[in-house]
């Protein structure tokens, strides 16, 4: 069965600033898809950004960005500049090809501060 | 975009008593939805999952009886807790699919049993 790990239950920066959340995942499949979801305090669940594996670029969204490391299976989110609204639970997500079910890490919460 | 109407945001029940909870797609058909439960401040924990005219898959440890899902048609699909009782409350979360489409989440709907 996958796995998703985020080693990181809570982060505060300054607004502006750069943070990188972390993620590992755990999978014996070579075809699959990663995500990073945002969960504001309302908990409106909001895709930020996906990265299908076979692909070897990073995928970028404005500021938000990954670090795809496939061999090492490691999925880590960049957020530049970041902004109060950036202030939200953040959830790695796995889904193998193929498959209908989303597997999600535990959440890290990301708080900016002003 | 997609959107994924649920209803209600949130219920209070007496104890022993059923409760519905909605989940439409307005704007596409959505051949499978998905159920979650969200303790505080944890991740999603997927319940069942659930296509258009078929009876619901449900995770180990999901009692069937208890958690009763109908997907009727390509746009709802409801939650019903049955005989609901203070550890049944929780944030219930709902999602659809559209064949070969991504995830968009409901809103969620907190619910409280008393």
């Amino acid at each position: 069965a996958q796995t998703v790990t985020q080693s990181q239950p809570e982060m505060s920066v300054q607004e502006a600033e750069t943070v990188t959340l972390s993620c590992t995942y755990d999978t014996s499949e070579s075809n699959y898809y990663l995500f990073w979801y945002k969960q504001p305090p309302s908990r409106q669940m909001i895709l930020v950004i996906r990265q299908e594996a076979y692909k070897q670029q990073n995928a970028t969204e404005n500021r938000f960005s990954v670090n795809f490391q496939k061999a090492a299976k490691s999925f880590s989110l960049k957020i530049s500049d970041s902004q109060l609204g950036d202030t939200a639970m953040y959830f790695c997500a796995f889904m193998k090809q193929g498959a209908q079910k989303l597997v999600f890490g535990q959440g890290t919460r990301l708080t900016i501060n002003p | 975009g997609a959107v994924v109407s649920q209803h209600p945001s949130w219920v209070i029940c007496k104890s022993g008593t059923s409760v519905k909870i909605e989940c439409r797609s307005l704007d596409f058909q959505a051949t499978t939805m998905f159920w979650y439960r969200q303790f505080p401040k944890q991740s999603l924990m997927l319940m069942a999952t659930s296509n258009e005219g078929s009876k619901a898959t449900y995770e180990q440890g999901v009692e069937k009886d208890k958690f009763l899902i109908n997907h009727a048609s390509l746009t709802l699909s409801t939650l019903t807790v049955t005989s609901a009782h203070p550890e049944d409350s929780s944030f219930y979360i709902c999602s659809a699919r559209a064949e070969g489409g991504g995830y968009t989440f409901g809103s969620g709907t907190r619910l409280t049993v008393v």
